[in-house]
């Protein structure tokens, strides 16, 4: 079954740190493109980064609103993607799914990230 | 600062056919923008159904198909179905980023 399961959501304090991991299966990972995308509670998707294929540099691009703050990478010997959050702002609390590119067009359920004093 | 806007919401009568679109404010879209479309009902994730302006997934159902409309990439439900009510965004390709809709509240009754 194809699949992509995000995990390590939680609360965090405004200013601090959390690493999301996104386990695939049923398709070949390391051959694709991944994404990360959040939805504020009540509100729209906001696309987030991307990370190209190892043969590709595995160059990574970045929206505006956390360039700088985040960092997405993955392991493709364990198909896990990471997005590395640091700086956390009241602003990035959001659902955070993890997908493919177009093509496959496979997402995750997503895991909730609570950034509160 | 690209913004792509969509409709707000729209409602159709089951059986009906309805058009959803998607602008950039940098102009016309084209295939370039790679526009992809995105179903997501209340309280589950996000569900690709269109990408590469038309080209449908193997769980997308006949009934969907996109297209470039008069400078902007659509979306048109035929013979539309109440489990079709839904949120749907567009998603458009500028350059190295990508661009959401602020998404359609599709009503169907």
């Amino acid at each position: 079954e194809v699949q992509l399961l995000e995990s390590g959501g939680g609360l965090v304090k405004p200013g601090g740190s959390l690493r999301l991991s996104c386990a695939a299966s049923g398709f070949i990972f390391s051959s694709a493109w991944m994404n990360w995308v959040r939805q504020a509670p009540g509100k729209g998707l906001e696309w987030v980064g991307r990370i190209r294929r190892k043969v590709d540099d595995e160059a990574t691009d970045y929206a505006a609103p956390v360039q700088g703050r985040f960092t997405v990478s993955r392991d493709d010997s364990k198909n896990i993607l990471y997005l590395q959050m640091n700086s956390l702002k009241t602003e990035d609390t959001a659902v955070y799914y993890c997908t493919t590119g177009s093509d496959e067009g496979i997402w995750g359920q997503g895991t909730m990230v609570t950034v509160s004093s | 600062q690209t913004v792509v806007t969509q409709e707000p919401s729209l409602t159709v009568s089951p059986g009906g056919t309805v058009t959803l679109t998607c602008a950039s404010n940098t102009g016309a879209v084209t295939s370039d923008y790679y526009p992809n479309w995105v179903q997501q009902k209340p309280g589950q994730a996000p569900r690709s159904l269109i990408y590469s302006t038309s080209k449908k997934h193997s769980w997308t159902p006949a009934r969907f198909s996109g297209s470039l409309l008069g400078g902007k990439a659509a979306l048109t439900l035929s013979g539309v179905q109440t489990e079709d009510e839904a949120e749907y965004y567009c998603l458009l390709y500028h350059g190295v980023a990508q661009v959401f809709g602020g998404g359609t509240k599709l009503t169907v009754l």
